[in-house]
């Protein structure tokens, strides 16, 4: 069966520091990866998706980058962290006009 | 473009309540729609979907009816528990090759013993 790995699970990081998000996929090969962020209390925002290794499409400018060095791999990356970007970060899996599946999310909070 | 529209939450409800949750949809073609669940701290669950017009998604005593005259996926269920407090999040499924979900704002759910 497939599974997906998100870590850290939390992380408290100062404004300016550098950030490294990362997304781990199991039991499928060449799946759509997809990262969404989740605002307190809000909905979900896509930030980034990937039909492919080294293929990365950006839904909104910000201070965040995505690549995808492996197949099932998918990492979330900032140089440096604003307040903003703050929130409950979610990476998901799919394999085309179907259902995603989640992650367990990471808890960003930057101070 | 595609968009998805729910109603504003929080829903109250006492135990053994009936629960509707209102889902519209904007969409070009004929997108799949789904219903997730968030429980407090946790990623998103897959609920339910369907994949063309008049199909009704099922699980766990949730339905919701694809219905493509009135462009809506309501979300309804007839006696909730106390366990089904969460934020519920209606989408649709891109048309496009990136196949990017459209997710609603979410409504929250909460059920009182």
């Amino acid at each position: 069966s497939q599974t997906i790995h998100q870590w850290p699970a939390t992380l408290v990081q100062p404004v300016g520091s550098p950030l490294s998000l990362e997304c781990t996929v199991e039991g499928t090969s060449n799946p759509n990866l997809y990262w969404y962020r989740q605002a307190a209390g809000r909905g979900l925002q896509l930030l980034f998706y990937s039909v492919g290794i080294g293929q990365i499409s950006s839904e909104v400018p910000q201070n965040l980058s995505a690549s995808r060095p492996q197949d099932r791999q998918f990492i979330l990356s900032s140089k440096k962290l604003l307040l903003s970007d703050s929130g409950f970060y979610l990476c998901a899996w799919g394999t085309g006009l179907t259902e995603q599946f989640f992650g367990p999310g990471t808890r960003l909070t930057v101070l | 473009g595609n968009s998805v529209t729910q109603m504003e939450g929080p829903v109250t409800l006492s135990e053994e309540a009936f629960l509707t949750i209102n889902c519209t949809y904007t969409a070009t073609g004929y997108p799949s729609l789904f219903w997730y669940v968030q429980y407090p701290g946790e990623g998103l669950q897959l609920l339910l979907k369907a994949t063309k017009a008049d199909d009704k998604g099922s699980n766990k005593g949730f339905e919701a009816t694809y219905r493509k005259e009135t462009t809506s996926f309501h979300l309804e269920k007839g006696s909730v528990q106390v366990s089904d407090s969460a934020v519920y999040f209606c989408a649709l499924s891109s048309s496009d090759s990136s196949y990017k979900l459209i997710f609603g704002s979410g409504t929250r759910l909460l059920v009182r013993p």
